[in-house]
């Protein structure tokens, strides 16, 4: 069975700091992806990498696939009240189904 | 362009009912997903369905729990004889398959009384 572990699974942070999420696992995924959750809210997919060592950015947001494909981290630069969710990292294999973490949950304060 | 439809948003029951939860995928994607969130919790996968079959069925429980997608319509996801830990928010998503995400739906939040 492959899991996906995250951490923190709570981070409470004043606006303008920066910090990482981390997802890992002891499985080899073909893929990661992140989302972010919104209260009553399906997950919105923010980003997908399928390459060891790739590198993604969106905006304030850089996104990393370990070099194994087993983990993953999300960075948040100068964090804003609009970034607060549930940020869920979840991982693919060949057959098409993703195995989700258990998410950070995250809450930006003015 | 629309999205994943699912319906209804929310669904009371009494213990003993019947649950019936639809799922519309976007259009051109052929693979449906539906997985169950407890709250503030990360989602659980239940069962990945292409059109009229049943591909991974491995995370639904064995009574009282079934799914499909049929040839034409939507994807329905029932629970027979609900229970009160039947209740949860239950998540459709969709794909055009490959490693791409999944587009999800706003979900379905069933409470038995």
């Amino acid at each position: 069975t492959q899991l996906l572990e995250q951490s923190p699974q709570f981070l409470s942070i004043q606006e303008g700091e920066n910090l990482t999420v981390y997802c890992n696992s002891s499985s080899v995924f073909s893929s990661l992806q992140w989302y972010r959750q919104e209260p009553g809210e399906g997950p919105v997919l923010l980003v997908t990498v399928v390459t060891g060592g790739e590198v993604k950015k969106l905006k304030r947001l850089t996104f990393q696939f370990g070099d194994a494909r087993k983990d993953s981290s999300l960075h948040i630069t100068a964090a804003q009240p609009g970034d607060t969710g549930l940020y869920l990292c979840a991982g693919g294999s060949y057959g098409n189904k993703l195995v989700f973490g258990a998410g950070t949950i995250l809450r930006v304060k003015s | 362009n629309a999205g994943v439809m699912q319906n209804p948003r929310h669904l009371v029951r009494r213990r003993g009912q019947e649950a019936r939860l639809r799922c519309s995928p976007m259009k051109g994607h052929s693979h449906v997903y539906w997985y169950r969130q407890l709250p503030e919790e990360g989602l659980k996968f239940m069962v990945y369905l292409q059109k009229e079959n049943i591909i991974d069925e491995s995370g639904m429980p064995k009574e009282r729990f079934s799914a499909e997608f049929p040839k034409e319509g939507p994807s329905i996801l029932r629970i027979q004889q609900v229970v009160r830990g039947d209740s949860a928010a239950y998540f459709c998503a969709s794909s055009p398959g490959g490693p791409h995400g999944y587009t999800f739906g706003s979900g379905t939040r069933l409470t038995v009384v």
